[in-house]
């Protein structure tokens, strides 16, 4: 079954940018959505088709994706963004959804 | 304003049954894909089920496949998620989630997600 492997944490200080990656195999021909996920809430997404932001996400907010990585950049950090961070694929040869393991965004 | 409302959690015994049903407003039911994902205590998202709009495909996780059967009913916008064979290890909360499509298909991600509903499975 395909694997998505997130890492575990993310620590960036306020006002610069965090990168949360998402590998898996040549995971540039999927489609990546990435979710946000603060404590005690239900998630919400943030990027979906690899780069676009739904409407209220802000703007620093981006995805890219290529080959066997894909990228969450939150650009100009801010306290609130602390949460963590879930990449989302369609497994089409098992017709499943998976999940990348989560990571944990602190901002020191 | 989409609004997904989940119930049915508690707890049960290992064995035991269970049925989850997700109350949805606010957008046309019968038109997108929804799904159940859940996440185990202090754990990450993990799918379970998703169910096409008109109700004519399931699709499981390889967990819970045979155990667990995914319905709706469109005439009353109401998501189901019968849980039979419970273990311990689908202790989690779970989540009703809807699709922004009708099918399930790599352009199907959840647009909008329910609170969540509480499952042990303890003696």
């Amino acid at each position: 079954s395909y694997v998505l492997t997130q890492p575990p944490s993310v620590s960036v200080a306020p006002g610069k940018t965090a990168r949360i990656t998402c590998e898996g195999n040549n995971i540039g021909s999927k489609s990546v959505h990435w979710y946000q996920q603060k404590p005690g809430q239900a998630p919400v997404v943030v990027i979906y088709y690899d780069s676009d932001r739904p409407s209220g996400i802000p703007e620093r907010f981006s995805g890219s994706n290529s080959g066997n990585t894909a990228t969450l950049t939150i650009s100009r950090v801010e306290v609130g963004d602390e949460a963590d961070y879930y990449c989302q694929v369609w497994d089409s040869s098992g017709d499943h959804w998976v999940f990348g393991g989560g990571t944990k965004l602190t901002v020191l | 304003e989409v609004q997904l409302v989940e119930s049915g959690g508690g707890l049960v015994q290992p064995g035991g049954s269970l049925r989850l049903s997700c109350a949805a407003s606010g957008f046309t039911f019968s038109n997108c894909a929804m799904s159940w994902v859940r996440q185990a205590p202090g754990k990450g998202l993990q799918w379970v089920s998703t169910i096409i709009g008109s109700g004519g495909g399931t699709y499981y996780a390889d967990s819970v496949k045979g155990r667990f059967t995914i319905s709706r009913d469109n005439s009353k916008n109401t998501l189901y998620l019968q849980m039979n064979s419970l273990r311990a290890e689908d202790t989690a909360v779970y989540y009703c989630a809807k699709s922004t499509v009708h099918f399930f298909d790599s352009s199907a991600y959840c647009d909008s997600w329910g609170q969540g509903t509480l499952v042990t499975v303890s003696s």
